[in-house]
């Protein structure tokens, strides 16, 4: 398969604690997003990375939120000292190209107990 | 920031009918791209069409069809002979900054339309 994977697809963590997500984007793709999807929402814009260098962080995404994207490959999304606001479907996507349709993963839901 | 509406939280048709979905939205560009996404339940977000304002003839892909109204930002989707298989969420979906900033084009999407198709 060579779409766009994302591991783990679910989360069960206690607030507090740290999880990380990884999203694996198609290969030659050189722009990948991450948005978050909060039950009965459209997604909402986090961070965008070109290539390795990430361009854009939203709003949203607090002190708290870190991501990578090391080599221009695979990316990790990082969560510290999660809360229950946290609790959302983390969505990861790519493209290649200008107004090139963005290729969505499975997603990783996350609970904060 | 670019905004999009999407009007209708819920629809549900007979299958084999045809439903319309609605969707506005707000921008100072000229020239961009639009589209709408089908998140099935439990399933990942796929792309169902694909707008290029400067186009004038609106895009179709075989039962899907687009009523593109630029002057009134308009954009619906049309989907003829329903299937069981379309029941999904749809979301309309706008490049943020489409020219500017890196070419980000991150989308905003509408807060989306809960489809049914009634067997």
């Amino acid at each position: 398969d060579t779409g766009v994977s994302q591991d783990p697809r679910h989360k069960i963590t206690k607030r507090g604690q740290n999880v990380t997500f990884r999203c694996d984007p198609i290969s030659e793709h050189n722009r990948l997003y991450w948005y978050r999807q909060t039950l009965g929402q459209g997604p909402e814009f986090l961070t965008y990375f070109q290539n390795e260098a990430q361009l854009e962080k939203s709003r949203l995404l607090s002190d708290r939120f870190s991501a990578e994207r090391p080599k221009g490959s695979f990316s990790t999304l990082e969560i510290q000292r999660t809360e229950q606001g946290d609790s959302a479907m983390y969505l990861c996507a790519s493209r290649l190209g200008w107004g090139g349709e963005q290729f969505f993963g499975p997603g990783t839901r996350l609970t904060v107990l | 920031a670019q905004t999009v509406t999407q009007s209708q939280p819920e629809m549900s048709v007979q299958e084999a009918e045809t439903v319309t979905l609605s969707c506005t939205y707000d921008t100072s560009e000229s020239n961009y791209y639009l589209f709408w996404y089908k998140q099935p339940p439990s399933r990942q977000m796929i792309l169902v069409i694909r707008q290029e304002a400067y186009k004038q003839q609106n895009a179709t892909e075989n039962r899907f069809s687009v009523n593109f109204q630029k002057a009134a930002k308009s954009f619906s989707l049309k989907i003829s002979d329903s299937q069981l298989g379309d029941t999904a969420m749809y979301f309309c979906a706008f490049p943020d900054d489409p020219i500017s900033n890196f070419g980000n084009e991150k989308l905003t999407f509408g807060t989306g339309t809960r489809l049914t198709i009634i067997p």
